[in-house]
């Protein structure tokens, strides 16, 4: 099975801080990754489909990119509301990362 | 718009079966597949398969020997059923629609709001 690490598992920012968070797959995934935002109590929600395709209704602050084993979640300038955990999820084996938590520095 | 709406039993004995139901409504079953994630208290998700309106299934490895998915057109619904639970199934439950298709994927769009179930005596 393909393994999906991410780093860090924890990452302190300040609103208005640039973020990037890495996904890397144990082998090639192409470009078949997504990336997830989940707040506390919630269900998921979708912020990129097939590495850097951004989801309808999703800010544009939020971006992906990469492709093969390394992808990247890029937040622009962090809003209040970014605060969540985040995951990467490759669509082969629909195996998700570990999850990263954006925290309030 | 498209909603998911989860149900079954918030309480299941160990040794016996999960059963969930996942009811789509304001839009079609048709050409998606639908998931289930599921996520352990504090803990990361978890994928557990997905079935599409024809009965197709896909299932995460680690679970296919106890997993079954089942779809119900006629009344816009998708069941999950999980046999011989121990307490390591206790987790929060999603149903998703899943943007799947022949040559493409681009995720899980929609999801439900999530229902708890404990595994416990």
């Amino acid at each position: 099975d393909i393994q999906m690490t991410q780093s860090p598992s924890t990452l302190s920012a300040s609103v208005g801080d640039r973020v990037t968070i890495t996904c890397r797959a144990s082998q090639s995934v192409s470009t078949w990754l997504a990336w997830y935002q989940q707040k506390p109590g919630k269900a998921p929600k979708l912020l990129i489909y097939k590495a850097s395709s951004l989801e309808t209704g999703v800010p544009s602050r939020f971006s992906g990119s990469g492709s093969g084993t390394e992808f990247t979640l890029t937040i622009s300038s962090l809003q209040p509301d970014d605060f969540a955990t985040y995951y990467c999820q490759h669509y082969n084996s629909y195996s998700f990362g570990q999850g990263t938590k954006l925290e309030i520095k | 718009q498209v909603q998911l709406q989860e149900s079954g039993p918030g309480l299941v004995k160990p040794s016996e079966t999960l059963s969930l139901t996942c009811t789509v409504s304001g839009g079609s079953i048709s050409s998606y597949y639908w998931s289930w994630i599921r996520q352990p208290a504090g803990k990361g998700l978890e994928w557990i398969g997905h079935i599409n309106n024809r009965g197709s299934t896909n299932y995460n490895a680690s679970l296919k020997s106890r997993v079954t998915m089942s779809v119900d057109t006629s009344k816009s619904q998708f069941s999950l059923s999980l046999r011989s639970v121990t307490a390591a199934d206790t987790a929060v439950y999603y149903c998703a629609r899943d943007r799947l298709g022949l040559n493409y994927n681009y995720g899980m769009d929609v999801w439900g709001q999530g229902t708890t179930v404990t595994v416990s005596s």
